[in-house]
């Protein structure tokens, strides 16, 4: 199994552009995940899926969307990109029920 | 807002040394959670407790969790060069939306030869 796969590793972006994160596991988790983390603040829950088509926000949502078509994929996306969202962002999935998230690499995004 | 806090933010140390990070918080959770990161990777789950005054030893790594659920410490016996990664608790409410997890702000750790 490969767990939780993010793509891509790092990207720039500049000021109004738009782009999406990937985000994947092979688990069959019901529950995922999308944190940001930015230095010295530990990490921050942007939006969470509990399956497919079923998506609620996190912490820290706005700019950001996400869409949860099938069990495996759960895609975060940047609209009108700004500097306050210069981060690196994880991907974590969980069974339901289950405490323990696993985390994927992550993607380091710079908006400038 | 819950939040966690972390001490040390960093420490650096020698290795055979002892060290101890607290993570404390006014809210209670109905579990503590301690992960460790390296540089370029996500956070890796070290040990999940559930009940108040709990304590979980993983090697040389001690966990309790407080009586009242509200913080926590991770103890490491002598210390050791791959011992370094920055630590983070995470405090869990168990919802219909999963296990909604509050991060503490970390502790950086260097251990030396």
């Amino acid at each position: 199994n490969a767990g939780v796969t993010q793509t891509p590793k790092f990207r720039i972006l500049k000021i109004g552009q738009s782009m999406t994160l990937q985000c994947a596991q092979d688990m069959n988790h019901n529950y995922m995940y999308w944190y940001r983390q930015d230095p010295g603040m530990g990490l921050k829950l942007i939006y969470y899926s509990v399956g497919a088509g079923i998506t609620d926000k996190g912490e820290v949502p706005n700019g950001y969307n996400v869409s949860r078509s099938t069990t495996e994929d759960f895609p975060l996306r940047l609209e009108l990109a700004a500097p306050s969202q210069t981060s690196v962002y994880f991907c974590a999935s969980g069974l339901a029920g289950a405490r323990e998230q696993y985390f994927g690499p992550g993607t380091r995004l710079t908006v400038t | 807002t819950q939040l966690l806090e972390q001490s040390p933010q960093f420490l650096s140390i020698q290795e055979g040394e002892n060290l101890t990070v607290y993570c404390n918080s006014s809210s209670v959770f109905s579990s503590l959670q301690w992960y460790r990161q390296e540089p370029g990777e996500g956070p890796v789950l070290l040990v999940t407790v559930v009940t108040g005054g709990e304590v979980k030893k993983l090697k040389r790594l001690t966990f309790q969790f407080g009586d009242a659920r509200k913080d926590s410490s991770l103890h490491i016996t002598a210390a050791q060069p791959g011992d370094t990664g920055l630590y983070l608790c995470a405090g869990g409410i168990l919802t219909g939306g999963g296990n909604k997890l509050t991060f503490g702000t970390g502790t950086q750790l260097k251990v030396e030869l």
